[in-house]
């Protein structure tokens, strides 16, 4: 079956640090891939997306770029605030299908 | 923008009790789906509906009903809580994606966290 593979951390970081949080993906068709994000005491909410290979998403200073060859989406962003501690997740939807199948969320801790 | 309410946000009920999860959304989507997040284990789906009156189980149905007889609101249902329903339980919702290039964001309330003693 469709799968997404994450570390759940918690990764913790200095701020102004680079991160990196891994993801990869195991599917049946051709997905679209997501990262969400989750603040404390909130529901999930969209971080950004990528729709076919060789795009890139990126929204408020994160990145990623969707890798066919390696099934791979991993999250970027060259320098962490406090503001961005929250637990993140890696998702992945089939076109036509109208479920998510999400990773089991990597927390991130971002300390002054 | 889209607007995903839950009745509760912190909930506490005992063993054998029939618990009642309410959703709105309030941007027309056809699609609800009822999700639980437990440590470890990140978001199971319980059940998802796509039309009114309509659903199909997710991941992890056992112990779990809904009702959807608006197109705004899904209910998640349990029959006779038990302590392992202890869970963040969370409601998203989305349109149906149509077309080549099209996906599915869903957008998610807040959360209930339903403890059961």
């Amino acid at each position: 079956g469709d799968s997404v593979t994450q570390m759940e951390g918690p990764v913790t970081l200095s701020e102004e640090a680079f991160l990196t949080i891994n993801c990869t993906y195991t599917a049946t068709g051709y997905p679209s891939l997501f990262w969400y994000v989750q603040y404390p005491g909130e529901g999930l909410q969209l971080l950004l997306k990528a729709t076919k290979a060789d795009d890139k998403g990126s929204n408020k200073g994160f990145e990623a770029t969707y890798r066919k060859e390696t099934t791979s989406f991993h999250l970027e962003k060259g320098s962490v605030q406090v503001s961005d501690s929250a637990v993140y997740f890696c998702a992945l939807s089939l076109r036509g299908y109208q479920k998510v199948t999400f990773g089991i969320g990597t927390k991130l801790q971002v300390i002054p | 923008d889209v607007k995903v309410t839950q009745s509760s946000r912190y909930l506490v009920k005992r063993t054998g009790e029939k618990v009642f999860l309410e959703c709105v959304q309030d941007m027309d989507h056809e699609n609800m789906f009822w999700y639980r997040q437990d440590p470890g284990l990140g978001l199971r789906l319980i059940y998802f509906s796509y039309d009114v009156k309509m659903k199909e189980k997710g991941d992890i149905p056992e112990g779990y009903s809904v009702s959807r007889e608006k197109k705004e609101r899904f209910s998640l249902i349990l029959e006779s809580a038990s302590t392992n329903q202890t869970s963040m339980y969370l409601c998203a919702s989305s349109l149906i994606g149509r077309g080549q290039g099209s996906y599915n964001e869903q957008f998610f309330g807040p959360g209930t966290r339903l403890t059961v003693l």
